[in-house]
């Protein structure tokens, strides 16, 4: 059985870095693109980039580019998000997401909600 | 860069069916979409893979009462015999050769 398991909710200071996870089993984790989504409160899906697990090769969304890094340990089976400085706009639920040949999602982690106060 | 258009809302009674709509922005029209179904407060859940020419490949565990369409650049999603668990987002997804954009959600209320 696929399945993505997300780390847990995390409560950050603005300013402050944060990596949340991401790990893959029941499928050959090498295999496959990752990918993250963001879902801040009320509001729709926001694709925020893609890691190939294989090579590491990464692509992201002009709005998140420079904002965020991803990236991937395949000795592990896990993919990660990572922030630098976070800030108050960053308070959202983040999913991560099984990509086949480098197309559509097609299994979800079960999210973890990042709430960033002061 | 594609552009996925869906309405923000749409109801339909308690057995009946429904077909929600997604469209493709010009020159996109012939792209492969996916749906997917987001319960409240759950994750989302990948429903299918729609073709331009109306293929579709239902995800695992995925009810047949799910199926997929397509005309031009529309696409669509038709649930029937809807039942209360099918109140939910549905939201359709897409990409190119290096970025991939989700539609703005469709919020399905079964009366």
């Amino acid at each position: 059985e696929v399945q993505l398991v997300q780390s847990g909710a995390e409560v950050k200071k603005p300013g402050e870095s944060l990596k949340i996870s991401c790990k893959g089993s029941g499928y050959t984790f090498r295999s496959y693109w990752i990918g993250w989504v963001r879902q801040m409160p009320g509001k729709g899906l926001e694709w925020m980039g893609i890691i190939y697990a294989g090579d590491s090769g990464t692509r992201y969304s002009p709005s998140f580019q420079g904002q965020v890094t991803i990236s991937v340990d395949k000795s592990i089976n896990t993919a990660y998000l990572q922030w630098s400085n976070l800030k108050a706009s960053d308070t959202a639920m983040y999913y991560c997401a099984r990509h086949g040949d480098y197309s559509h999602a097609d299994y979800w982690g079960q999210g973890t909600l990042v709430t960033v106060s002061s | 860069q594609p552009v996925l258009t869906q309405s923000s809302s749409a109801s339909a009674s308690l057995g009946s069916s429904v077909k929600l709509t997604c469209t493709l922005n010009r020159g996109h029209d012939t792209y492969i979409i996916a749906w997917h179904q987001q319960q409240p407060g759950k994750a989302p859940r990948f429903l299918m893979r729609l073709e331009g020419a109306g293929r579709y490949n239902r995800g695992s565990g995925v009810p047949a009462r799910f199926s997929g369409s397509s005309s031009g650049a529309d696409r669509y999603l038709t649930i029937s015999s809807l039942q209360s668990e099918d109140e939910a987002i549905y939201y359709c997804e897409t990409w190119d050769s290096n970025t991939w954009v989700f539609g703005g959600g469709t919020k399905l209320t079964v009366l």
